[in-house]
């Protein structure tokens, strides 16, 4: 099945600097990369995704490259603010009939004033 | 953040009872997935159902059990089996549109304590 590892797992940044988070997936069949965004104590949310035949995407503050061929995809946030403080999940899905997320163990963040 | 309920919030059980989570949506959603989240081990599935009477194990389906008897439902079922129940217990779901990339919406959670 799908692997996908997550780095770093912890990260702390000062408030305007940028943060970047890494990941690498096992199956080359995978098409579809979502990061969800955890706050403490409440429900992951999904804050940005890419496709497989997109190698990047941005919205505002943040983007998501994708290189399929060295089979990693990364989150940049820039300009951190304290708010953007939370646990930040990478998973990728394999394409075929059964709709699954694979997700990485996660990155929290810290954005200190 | 509304159409996806978990209840109870938290929850206590004894060793050696079985307990069930609930999960309701509103939102006609055709999948729904129960996630387990332990510190530093992210989200883990444990089962999946893409359509009402039909559901798949996931990577840790081990001790847990589900029904889906209705769209807006599905409920699991902690088991006795389970060697080590306590942890964070997310559900989910998603439009199945035919599309591979709608959005998996999650519930608040049920935090589950074995005394």
């Amino acid at each position: 099945g799908e692997n996908v590892e997550q780095h770093p797992s912890t990260l702390s940044v000062q408030e305007g600097d940028s943060a970047v988070i890494k990941c690498t997936y096992s199956d080359s069949a995978s098409n579809y990369f979502p990061w969800y965004k955890q706050e403490l104590g409440k429900r992951p949310q999904l804050i940005i995704d890419i496709r497989s035949n997109v190698g990047e995407k941005k919205d505002q503050r943040i983007a998501v490259t994708l290189n399929k061929t060295a089979k990693h995809f990364s989150l940049h946030i820039t300009e951190t603010q304290p708010e953007d403080s939370a646990v930040y999940f990478c998973a990728a899905r394999v394409g075929g009939s059964n709709y699954k997320l694979t997700f990485g163990k996660g990155t929290l963040l810290t954005v200190n004033p | 953040d509304g159409g996806i309920t978990q209840s109870p919030k938290y929850l206590f059980r004894k060793e050696g009872q079985n307990v069930t989570l609930s999960c309701e949506q509103n939102l006609n959603h055709d999948a729904m997935y129960w996630y387990r989240q332990d510190p530093g081990q992210g989200l883990r599935l444990i089962y999946y159902s893409q359509i009402v009477n039909d559901f798949q194990k996931g990577d840790i389906a081990e001790g847990y059990s589900v029904s889906r008897e209705k769209k807006e439902s599905f409920p699991l079922t902690v088991t006795s089996a389970q060697k080590n129940p306590t942890a964070f217990y997310l559900c989910a779901s998603r439009w199945d549109s035919g599309s591979s990339y709608n959005e998996q919406f999650f519930g608040p959670g049920t935090r589950l304590t074995v005394l």
